[in-house]
């Protein structure tokens, strides 16, 4: 069964950067073509999917986020990464790595959560 | 702002059927992207109940079942139980956005 934990600083200060791992268990980051993503939700925004990676692929990000975010994998620590740059109050939230499920039709869903890892930017 | 747009809460006694809608535009559900469905309870992570407008993953009763039509999607709880009290969200792919787009949300309240 695989599981997900999110794992980094949970305070960051406005304008800095905030790095979150994600590591993987019970399965491998390259086996079953699976690509991993990034959520984050706030009372704010909602749910909101900032981006996606696959080991052989450029990683697909999220237009509202592009420019400030880079995801990258480590398949030897079975972990994916995610930074957001200069950040600002509004990128606290609850950020959550997640597997997308096979594609059966057209888009991807997400069948696998981590448990969710609170970030507060504030100084 | 999010594009899929949810009535804020639905209720309903036990064992009574609620649905729960989800309208989108001719750039997501309108397109034909699919349209998957996420429970989720307080302090906890969301997860699948419904995935590719009708399908449940292991594991899901199926008491729970989607469906779309046109710009919209449903999600339909038949034989409502207590526990079922949560927060739904819809999710679909935007070709205007390109993005993927989560629901406002649905609070499920079980009178």
């Amino acid at each position: 069964q695989v599981q997900l934990q999110e794992s980094g600083p949970g305070l960051v200060k406005p304008s800095q950067t905030l790095s979150l791992t994600c590591t993987v268990s019970g399965g491998s980051l390259n086996n079953g073509g699976y690509r991993w993503s990034w959520i984050r939700q706030s009372p704010g925004r909602g749910l909101e999917w900032i981006g996606y990676i696959y080991f052989s692929e450029p990683p697909y990000y999220s237009p509202s986020v592009k420019g400030r975010v880079t995801m990258s994998l480590d398949s030897s620590r079975n972990q994916f990464y995610l930074q957001l740059s200069s950040v600002s109050a509004a990128d606290t939230a609850v950020y959550y790595c997640a597997r997308n499920g096979e594609l059966v039709g057209s888009g991807y869903y997400f069948d696998k959560w981590g448990q969710g890892f609170l970030v507060t930017v504030s100084s | 702002q999010s594009v899929l747009t949810q009535p804020p809460s639905v209720s309903g006694a036990p064992g009574q059927r609620v649905t729960i809608s989800c309208t989108g535009s001719n750039s997501n559900i309108g397109a034909g992207y699919d349209v998957h469905w996420y429970q989720q309870f307080p302090g906890t992570a969301p997860k699948l109940l419904i995935y590719a407008n009708n399908n449940r993953p292991s594991g899901v009763p199926d008491r729970f079942s989607g469906s779309t039509s046109g710009t919209s999607a449903s999600l339909a709880i038949t034989g409502l139980q207590a526990e079922d009290e949560a927060e739904y969200y819809c999710q679909s792919h935007d070709s205007r956005l390109n993005t993927y787009v989560f629901g406002t949300g649905t609070k499920v309240t079980v009178l």
